[in-house]
């Protein structure tokens, strides 16, 4: 069974910084693309960052450039997210997802619990 | 970047409707969609990618359909436990995208 588990959220000052980790199993990590995807308390879904299965390849969305950074670690199955200069727009539930591989193109197919990051002071 | 209109916002339907959500794409996504379900404080949940292939476990009750910019997503036979938002994706170009989300609830 596929299980992404993320940690690492809570409160944190404008302006500091917050890493996020996603511990997955139940699958081979180093086989698949994975990426952050987060929702602001009722509001839709946005992508922020993806990141290959070896990860020599990253994309992120414009407003988050320069601020985050996705990365892995095969050996530990488990995925980052760094991120820095945190703003009030960043608070959101952050959720972990594995980047599907195949003929249909790369969508998000497993999605972790979520994490509640809240950038207040 | 790619925008997707997703329309009702809302919709209000009785148990054993047919409801049928749509997204538009502001250019050809060459059947790259997909549909997710999300159920309140849950993380969302893949039903339908590349616009009609259901996800194993997805009910049959559950469909997509379109092509180009214009796409559409259905439930017939609404039962109560398909109370919740749902969200289209477009997945041709980077970055990926999502529709503003639909809620669903009971009549």
């Amino acid at each position: 069974e596929v299980q992404l588990v993320e940690s690492g959220g809570g409160l944190v000052q404008p302006g500091r910084s917050m890493k996020l980790s996603c511990a997955a199993s139940g699958f081979t990590f180093s086989n698949y693309g994975m990426a952050w995807v987060r929702q602001a308390p009722t509001k839709g879904l946005e992508w922020v960052a993806t990141i290959s299965y070896d990860g020599s390849s990253t994309y992120y969305r414009d407003s988050v450039k320069g601020r985050f950074t996705i990365s892995r670690d095969n050996a530990k199955s488990t995925l980052y997210l760094q991120m820095n200069s945190l703003r009030s727009e960043d608070t959101a539930t952050y959720y972990c997802t594995r980047v599907s591989s195949g003929s249909s193109g790369y969508y998000f197919d497993y999605w972790g619990q979520g994490v509640m990051v809240t950038v207040s002071s | 970047d790619i925008q997707m209109t997703q329309s009702p916002p809302s919709l209000s339907a009785s148990l054993g409707d047919k409801v049928t959500i749509t997204c538009q794409a502001s250019q050809n996504i060459n059947k790259y969609i997909a549909w997710y379900q999300q159920k309140p404080g849950k993380a969302p949940r893949l039903l339908i990618r590349y616009t009609s292939t259901l996800e194993s476990g997805t009910p049959s009750r559950f469909s997509g359909s379109g092509s180009g910019r214009d796409y559409s997503f259905s439930i017939s036979n609404v039962e109560s436990e398909d109370i919740a938002s749902y969200y289209c994706l477009q997945y041709d170009n980077l970055p990926w995208t999502f529709g503003g989300g639909t809620k669903l609830e009971l009549k």
